[in-house]
C-alpha cells in the first residue's frame, strides 16, 4: 500500500488560509468517504483533527475544514495562527481493510 | 481523563524480538478498536495494526504481516504487539492509539499515546 502523496511543506501569514492536498486512489481517498487528518506539532503526539472527511471532532477550532472531490481529499485552515505550526498528516481506509497515511505536509506560518 | 500508555521499547539487536504494551485508563476499554502506529527518526506516520474491540479480527499493514501479532487483553485494560524477527527498517517510536469508533473497522485514530522508542541496532 503506498503512502497518500501530500505537499511536503506549506506556508502562510497570520490570519491567511492555507490548503493541505492528499491524493491517493479510487483504492483508499477515492472509494470511501473515511478520510481523517492529525496536527503534529514538533516532539509531541498526532491530535485528531478531522473525520469522515469533514467533521470536526469536539474541541477543534472551526477553522479547520476538510473536503473531498474524486481521489483527493484537502485540509483548509483559515486564520492562521502562530500555534496552527505543525506537521499534517492525512489518511484513509483502504480496500484492504487497512489505513494509509500520507507522507505528511510541514506548515509554517510566517 | 482517557490516557494510553505505551511500554517496552529499548535496543534490540536484527532478528529479535521485543513485546510492547499499552496501558489504557479513562474509558471503557473492551469497546473500541485499538491501533498501532509508529514514525521512523524524522519520517511520516506510518500504520501498522489494528484489533477489533473483542480481538476477533484483526489488520496488519505489509510491511510486519507475518512478523508482528496485535493482541489485547480485555480484563487488564492493556493492548500489546508482539514483534518478531526485527529489522533495521522497524525502528522507530511507537505509539498506541484508540479507535474513534466500535465498529469492525480501523479507521480513525482519536486518542494517541506519547510513545516508545524501539530501535534495531548490532
Amino acid at each position: 500500500q503506498s503512502a497518500l502523496t501530500q505537499p511536503p511543506s506549506v506556508s502562510g501569514s497570520p490570519g491567511q488560509s492555507v490548503t493541505i492536498s492528499c491524493t491517493g486512489t479510487s483504492s483508499d481517498v477515492g472509494a470511501y468517504n473515511r478520510v481523517s487528518w492529525y496536527q503534529q506539532p514538533p516532539g509531541t503526539a498526532p491530535k485528531f483533527m478531522i473525520y469522515d472527511v469533514t467533521i470536526r471532532p469536539s474541541g477543534v477550532p472551526d477553522r479547520f475544514s476538510g473536503s473531498k472531490s474524486g481521489n483527493t481529499a484537502s485540509l483548509t485552515i483559515a486564520g492562521l495562527q502562530a500555534e496552527d505550526e505543525a506537521d499534517y498528516y492525512c489518511s484513509s481506509y483502504t480496500t484492504s481493510t487497512t489505513v494509509v497515511f500520507g507522507g505528511g505536509t510541514k506548515l509554517t506560518v510566517l | 481523563q482517557v490516557q494510553l500508555v505505551e511500554s517496552g521499547g529499548g535496543v534490540v539487536q536484527p532478528g529479535g524480538s521485543l513485546r510492547l504494551s499499552c496501558a489504557a485508563s479513562g474509558f471503557t476499554f473492551s469497546t473500541y478498536g485499538m491501533h498501532w502506529v509508529r514514525q521512523a527518526p524524522g519520517k511520516g506516520l506510518e500504520w501498522v495494526a489494528f484489533i477489533r474491540y473483542d480481538g476477533s479480527n484483526k489488520y496488519y499493514a505489509d510491511s510486519v504481516k507475518g512478523r508482528f501479532t496485535i493482541s489485547r487483553d480485555n480484563s487488564k485494560n492493556t493492548l500489546y504487539v508482539q514483534m518478531n524477527s526485527l529489522r533495521p527498517e522497524d525502528t522507530a517510536v511507537y505509539f498506541c492509539a484508540k479507535d474513534l469508533t466500535n465498529t469492525w473497522y480501523p479507521y480513525y485514530m482519536d486518542v494517541w499515546g506519547k510513545g516508545t522508542t524501539v530501535t534495531v541496532s548490532s
